[in-house]
């Protein structure tokens, strides 16, 4: 069956690291993966999309790769500030892109300590 | 610019009882319009999209019900709640031919059922 994995566990990281987190998929030919950020009682934010035939996408303090032999993306968010705690979401498209169906990760909570 | 609302932001209703939340987005025209849920410390569950008025795909079984009448106007209802239905519920629209299907998140409902 189709499944994306993210790590359940919070990671706690100090200020002014990187820190990393990791979406693993299964059974699915995404067309691309996108990453969200989602503070406690708001809806997701969308931060950065990377295609298929991408290696890496950076935007500013975030890059994001793709490994699709892996069935694996890596995100990470450099020199890392409290503001940065929330929890980041991964998501795939799920079939035709007309209809725009995500399938989502069920996230993972960073807390960044100053 | 564009802009999603949700109403109500929160609700407690007793088991049995009628549920209508509703969505609506402005600025944009023709989106695809998407319902989720995200139980307590979970991911986010797509429950219906819609491509058009009057064109609703269910997601996975359960005692909801969409609707679309108007082209930016997205209803989320049931005749009679269940426990099981209380849960964080998050309205999305996306632009059809974006090709990046990036999905834009309203405020949320958060509903209890007792």
């Amino acid at each position: 069956s189709q499944k994306i994995e993210q790590n359940s566990e919070a990671l706690n990281i100090q200020e002014g690291k990187t820190a990393t987190l990791t979406c693993n998929y299964t059974n699915y030919s995404p067309a691309y993966l996108q990453w969200y950020r989602q503070d406690p009682g708001r809806g997701p934010v969308f931060l950065l999309l990377i295609r298929e035939n991408e290696k890496e996408k950076r935007k500013e303090r975030l890059k994001v790769t793709f490994d699709t032999t892996l069935k694996q993306s890596l995100f990470h968010i450099t020199a890392s500030q409290p503001a940065d705690s929330a929890t980041y979401l991964c998501a795939l498209l799920h079939g035709s892109s007309n209809t725009g169906k995500l399938i989502f990760g069920q996230g993972t909570t960073l807390q960044v300590k100053p | 610019s564009q802009t999603i609302h949700q109403w109500p932001a929160t609700l407690v209703q007793p088991v049995g009882s009628p549920l209508s939340l509703e969505c609506t987005v402005e600025g944009t025209s023709n989106p695809n319009l998407y319902w989720y849920r995200q139980a307590a410390g979970r991911g986010l569950q797509l429950l219906f999209y819609s491509v058009g008025i009057g064109q609703i795909s269910s997601e996975v079984p359960q005692n909801l019900s969409a609707s679309r009448p108007q082209d930016r106007q997205f209803i989320l209802s049931s005749k009679k709640l269940l426990l099981s239905d209380s849960g964080f519920y998050l309205c999305a629209w996306s632009v059809k031919t974006s090709g990046n299907n990036e999905q834009f998140f309203g405020p949320g409902t958060r509903l209890t059922v007792l």
